[in-house]
């Protein structure tokens, strides 16, 4: 089945503790993103990646690391959790980058990160 | 850089009842597309219009598209319980996609 899997859905940690949230899609897209999603603000991008060793910042990279080493991959990494990166987290992939041919983004089932 | 932006925000209707929701954006696109969201769930998405296509059908659901007055509507015909989501309509140009708000909809049995 085709998806965007993100692990782990739920996780609680503390202010400091650096932290992965990896992503890894299964069908072969060039392009994948990472969005966060708080209430009243929509969704907002933090990084994007092109294709393997290409990434780029969004909307709110700050407190935010990724890494694009192989095509399926693109794990978020927060290197010191703060409260205000308390929020639902999604991966979402798709086949190029939406623009002149147009494809639809696939998304993952999101994580929820608390940081007290 | 927020472009989509929703109207309503939230919209409750009857089962039956045809659901109509609008996004606005700002700058010339490429594309527009309609995503869905279940609560707390990932986006779905639903349908895509191309800037040079000014309606589209997919099953109940009618979205057309005005790039003169840079806006969309997505049209949910004879309405379910089940299509109690929020919806998104992102934007395409040549950066990556950018997503409105959202319009919160509740279908009422």
């Amino acid at each position: 089945e085709a998806q965007v899997t993100q692990n782990p859905r739920y996780l609680i940690t503390v202010t400091g503790k650096k932290l992965t949230v990896t992503c890894s899609q299964n069908m072969n897209h060039e392009y994948m993103s990472w969005y966060r999603q708080d209430p009243g603000l929509g969704l907002r991008q933090i990084y994007y990646s092109m294709n393997v060793e290409v990434t780029d910042k969004g909307d709110v990279p700050e407190g935010y690391k990724v890494s694009r080493k192989e095509k399926r991959n693109f794990p978020l990494i927060l290197e010191s959790p703060s409260p205000n990166q308390t929020s639902l987290y999604f991966c979402a992939s798709s086949s190029q980058q939406t623009g002149g041919a147009g494809y639809g983004y696939t998304f993952g089932s999101g994580t929820r990160l608390t940081v007290v | 850089s927020q472009q989509g932006e929703e109207d309503p925000q939230a919209l409750s209707i009857q089962e039956g009842e045809n659901a109509t929701m609008n996004c606005s954006y700002k700058t010339s696109i490429n594309n527009l597309q309609w995503y869905r969201q279940n609560s707390g769930r990932g986006l779905v998405h639903l349908i895509l219009i191309r800037s040079n296509e000014r309606e589209k059908h997919s099953g109940r659901l009618r979205v057309t598209l005005d790039t003169s007055k840079k806006s969309s509507s997505l049209l949910i015909t004879a309405s379910r319980a089940a299509d109690t989501a929020s919806y998104f309509c992102a934007t395409a140009g040549n950066t990556p996609l950018v997503f409105g708000k959202g319009t919160r909809l509740s279908v009422i049995a």
